[in-house]
């Protein structure tokens, strides 16, 4: 069985940093791109970031290039996203989901981060 | 960027009933169109991928229809559990990008 279970989040001020962690199992990690999407508090879904299986191409929507940083850990079976300079914009249920051939197939429960003084 | 158009936003409709979502792409896309479903409080689930395959364990009555820049999920015999909002996504070009939504309630 599929698994995905982010971690990391929490009440953050603005400016700030913060590093998610998703740790997968129940699928050969190694083999699959990985992404972020995240859904602001009662909106809709925004993806945030995509990573290929062997972290060759990364790409990253437009609202965060530059500030935060997709990586994974192929060894540990885990996918990070490290979020600096972060704004209230970002305070949203951050998922960790697996690309099957460009759709998400897997996702995980999300985590929350809150931006806020 | 591609931007997705979904319609409608919200939709209420009797137990059995047939609905149908719209969602239309500013370019083609190529039948590379996901629709998910997310339950309230859940992570979203992945319904249809290719724009008219089922995913694996999704019940029959919903399907996937369209081409080009214009795609559809239908819901036969509308269940209780089927109350959810609805994405549709494509996956043509980077940056991926999702429709609004479309939440759907019991009349």
């Amino acid at each position: 069985e599929v698994q995905l279970v982010e971690s990391g989040g929490g009440l953050v001020q603005p400016g700030r940093s913060l590093k998610l962690s998703c740790l997968a199992s129940g699928f050969t990690f190694s083999n699959y791109g990985m992404n972020w999407i995240r859904q602001a508090p009662g909106k809709g879904l925004e993806w945030v970031a995509s990573i290929s299986s062997s972290s060759s191409y990364i790409y990253y929507a437009d609202t965060v290039k530059g500030r935060f940083t997709i990586s994974r850990d192929n060894a540990k079976n885990t996918l990070y996203l490290q979020m600096t300079s972060l704004r209230s914009e970002d305070t949203a249920l951050y998922y960790c989901a697996k690309l099957g051939l460009g759709y998400f197939d897997y996702w995980g429960q999300g985590v929350m981060v809150t931006v806020s003084s | 960027d591609i931007q997705m158009t979904q319609s409608p936003a919200s939709l209420s409709a009797s137990l059995g009933e047939t609905v149908t979502i719209e969602c239309r792409a500013s370019e083609d896309i190529y039948s590379n169109l996901a629709w998910y479903q997310q339950k309230p409080g859940n992570s979203p689930q992945l319904l249809i991928y290719d724009a008219n395959s089922l995913a694996d364990g999704v019940p029959s009555r919903f399907s996937g229809s369209g081409s080009g820049t214009q795609y559809s999920l239908k819901i036969n015999s509308l269940q209780s559990e089927d109350v959810a909002s609805y994405f549709c996504q494509q996956y043509n070009n980077y940056p991926f990008t999702f429709g609004s939504g479309t939440k759907l309630e019991i009349k």
